[in-house]
């Protein structure tokens, strides 16, 4: 199946700073990808549609100054949680979708995700 | 209301078990449906992935919809304590990866020896 990677798979920071984090398409091109964020025990819930070439797409009560994201090639997606504090802990997880690539079902391929910890 | 309605268990099985786990949702435009599963601090892996009613099978997993009761499945026969892991439901009212998913809230199973 596809394989979607992100950086880092943890990270820890002080409140008030900023956090980068990578999510890459290995052996596919993803003109779209998908950022979520999951609390414990909670299930995975939309914040943002990337767009390759153009602005992301923000879910009603998302930030978008607060969560910055780029989409800088076919293959590579970042978010940038900016001036982090602790209620911005959480899982954030990427998806890309495959786009009907042959061999491949159409749908989205999630990453292992990045467990954002902010003291 | 919630679009998509899951049980969030814990649901807690004997190895060798049959598991069902099951959806509903109230959005008729629902076509395609999907079943994840979510390893502890993983990222959600894709196990089946349907669009039309009735059954699909892969080794152990049937997924089955019934579009007209707005109700799916997945069931997992002979279950394996490698089994264990949060059973995350999604759906997508149109085709293709690069629309917006709804998941369910996960249902955490737990297959004991």
């Amino acid at each position: 199946g596809a394989v979607v990677s992100q950086h880092p798979s943890r990270v820890i920071c002080k409140s008030g700073t900023s956090v980068k984090i990578e999510c890459r398409s290995l052996d596919f091109q993803a003109t779209t990808m998908f950022w979520y964020r999951q609390f414990p025990k909670q299930s995975l819930m939309l914040m943002a549609t990337s767009n390759e070439g153009s602005k992301a797409t923000y879910e009603q009560g998302v930030e978008k100054d607060k969560f910055l994201i780029n989409h800088a090639s076919l293959t590579l997606s970042t978010l940038t949680v900016t001036s982090a504090h602790p209620e911005d802990s959480s899982f954030y997880i990427c998806s890309a979708p495959s786009d009907g690539l042959a061999g491949i079902t159409d749908t989205q391929y999630f990453g292992p995700g990045t467990r954002l910890t902010v003291l | 209301q919630k679009e998509v309605e899951q049980d969030p268990g814990p649901l807690s099985v004997p190895e060798g078990a049959i598991v069902s786990l099951n959806c509903t949702y109230s959005n008729s435009a629902f076509q395609y449906f999907m079943w994840y599963r979510q390893y502890s601090r993983k990222g959600p892996e894709l196990l089946m992935y349907t669009y039309s009613s009735g059954n699909k099978e892969d080794g152990r997993f049937t997924a089955q919809v019934d579009k007209s009761s707005k109700y799916i499945s997945l069931f997992i026969r002979d279950s394996q304590p490698s089994d264990s892991a949060t059973y995350l439901c999604a759906m997508s009212a149109l085709t293709g990866g690069g629309n917006k998913l709804t998941f369910g809230t996960g249902t955490q199973l737990k297959v004991e020896l």
